[in-house]
């Protein structure tokens, strides 16, 4: 199975700054099959970016994916308040689909 | 717009078999689509468990295979999950979703807390 390993663990950021996000696949991504997840305490997770870089319906443009084969970024270009949460990504390129641990952003 | 809803016991015994169902709504099972259960024990990680297809076909996790059963209840428009043998390492919150042919997951229900106790 494809791991995934996120990093950092944790981010501490301020609202208005650039967070970049990193995802590092065990072996190749087919066909760029990664997605990336936002999830809230309490919430299911929500989907912001499939296809390494496709924003998903109603995602804001500050949320941006990058990346190819075994290095993945999401990047949010100014942070916002609602934006303080867990991010995961995750492959569907190979079975059994599997995510990343998961990078908290949290407040400075 | 498609919503589904989990359901089922919030506490299991050790050894027993865990059962959850996902009710779906807004869209019908049998109109495509793989529908999964995927789970995260509490401050941890997302794990996919299995998924259902095709009128009834099924991949799961090798993690999981010999405990693992998913099926379909077409007339309920509905799909459920049952794990066997559980301990407390199954604590976890349990989500079904959808996801299309070699596609992201682009549903969820809210999830559902299932403990494993005596």
């Amino acid at each position: 199975e494809i791991v995934l390993t996120q990093s950092p663990g944790t981010l501490s950021s301020s609202p208005g700054e650039r967070a970049t996000l990193s995802c590092r696949a065990s072996q190749s991504v087919s066909s760029s099959y990664l997605a990336w997840y936002q999830q809230k305490p309490g919430q299911a997770p929500r989907l912001l970016i499939y296809g390494a870089s496709s924003r998903a319906t109603g995602i804001p443009d500050r949320f941006s994916g990058s990346g190819s084969g075994t290095d993945f970024t999401l990047t949010i270009s100014r942070l916002e308040p609602e934006d303080f949460a867990v991010y995961y990504c995750q492959q569907y390129g190979s079975s059994p689909y599997t995510f990343g641990q998961g990078t908290k952003l949290e407040i400075k | 717009q498609v919503q589904l809803q989990e359901s089922g016991p919030g506490l299991v015994k050790p050894s027993e078999t865990l059962s959850l169902t996902c009710a779906v709504s807004g869209y019908s099972i049998t109109s495509g689509y793989y529908w999964d259960w995927i789970r995260q024990p509490p401050g941890k990680g997302l794990e996919c468990i299995g998924t259902i297809y095709n009128y009834g076909s099924t991949y799961y996790n090798p993690s999981f295979k010999s405990r693992v059963a998913i099926s379909l209840d077409t007339s309920k428009n509905q799909f459920s999950l049952d794990l066997s043998a559980v301990t407390a390492a199954d604590t976890a919150v349990y989500f079904c979703a959808r996801h299309g042919a070699d596609s992201h997951f682009d549903s969820w229900g809210q999830g559902t807390l299932v403990t494993v106790s005596s």
